[in-house]
């Protein structure tokens, strides 16, 4: 049974497309996160959710829109791709004010 | 200055030995360290945690930890070839709603 689960693996598209990625946690925790991991294999938190809140909002393009429908669904969305979203999406969920993460297998994006 | 800096390696150690990784800090406040290992194509997952000056062992591996240097380190004794991965300190920020910055990760190489 996988604990964090994200869809779809691969996505790749067109520049100026619409994508979403979806999250799911069947550990119980209360927060869940994406983080972006480039091609340098830089690792950095974009938003965090504490039970459906929005709780940690970075210097994001507001062409990405998470939702969180329940605590255990993290979505992304992102409009109009550009280039420079190429990367590996990666959701995580943790346990509310702990800081052990689980992550999921990871999206990778390639917009072209 | 960047918040957690780590040598992107590779570093290459021979089976059996010692592999040392480090990792130094920008922010004095911050509470809790980790270090997680990630194989090519896969998630991070979390090795070890240490939240107190000293060292934690756990098996194979120790964590070290100086809050007045700011720097965090990663012993593994009697390394081996499936060790080879990159290896991510993380670092949990000091305000606000706690989450984790990434290091950008040391790749180690493990040769029979």
């Amino acid at each position: 049974d996988t604990a964090v689960s994200q869809t779809p693996k691969y996505l790749v598209t067109q520049m100026g497309n619409d994508k979403s990625i979806k999250c799911e946690q069947n550990l119980g925790h209360d927060t869940m996160y994406w983080y972006k991991q480039d091609s340098k294999k830089f690792l950095k938190i974009m938003f965090s959710y504490n039970n459906k809140e929005l709780i940690i909002n970075e210097t994001v393009p507001n062409r990405f829109s998470p939702k969180s429908p329940d605590k255990a669904h993290l979505n992304l969305h992102i409009n109009s791709l550009e280039l420079g979203d190429s990367a590996v999406y990666f959701c995580a969920s943790s346990q509310a004010g702990a800081n052990v993460l689980t992550f999921g297998a990871g999206s990778r994006l390639t917009v072209l | 200055q960047k918040e957690v800096e780590q040598n992107s390696g590779p570093l290459s150690v021979p089976e059996g030995a010692i592999a040392s990784l480090n990792c130094t800090y920008s922010d004095r406040g911050s509470q809790s360290f980790f270090w997680y290992r990630q194989y090519s194509g896969k998630s991070p997952e979390l090795i070890m945690s240490i939240y107190s000056n000293g060292d934690k062992e756990d098996g194979r591996f120790t964590a070290q930890l100086n809050k007045a240097s700011q720097y965090v380190s990663l012993l593994i004794r009697d390394s081996q070839p499936s060790d080879s991965a990159t290896y991510l300190c993380a670092v949990t920020r000091p305000t606000g709603y706690s989450t984790l910055t990434f290091g950008k990760g040391t790749m180690l190489l493990v040769s029979p």
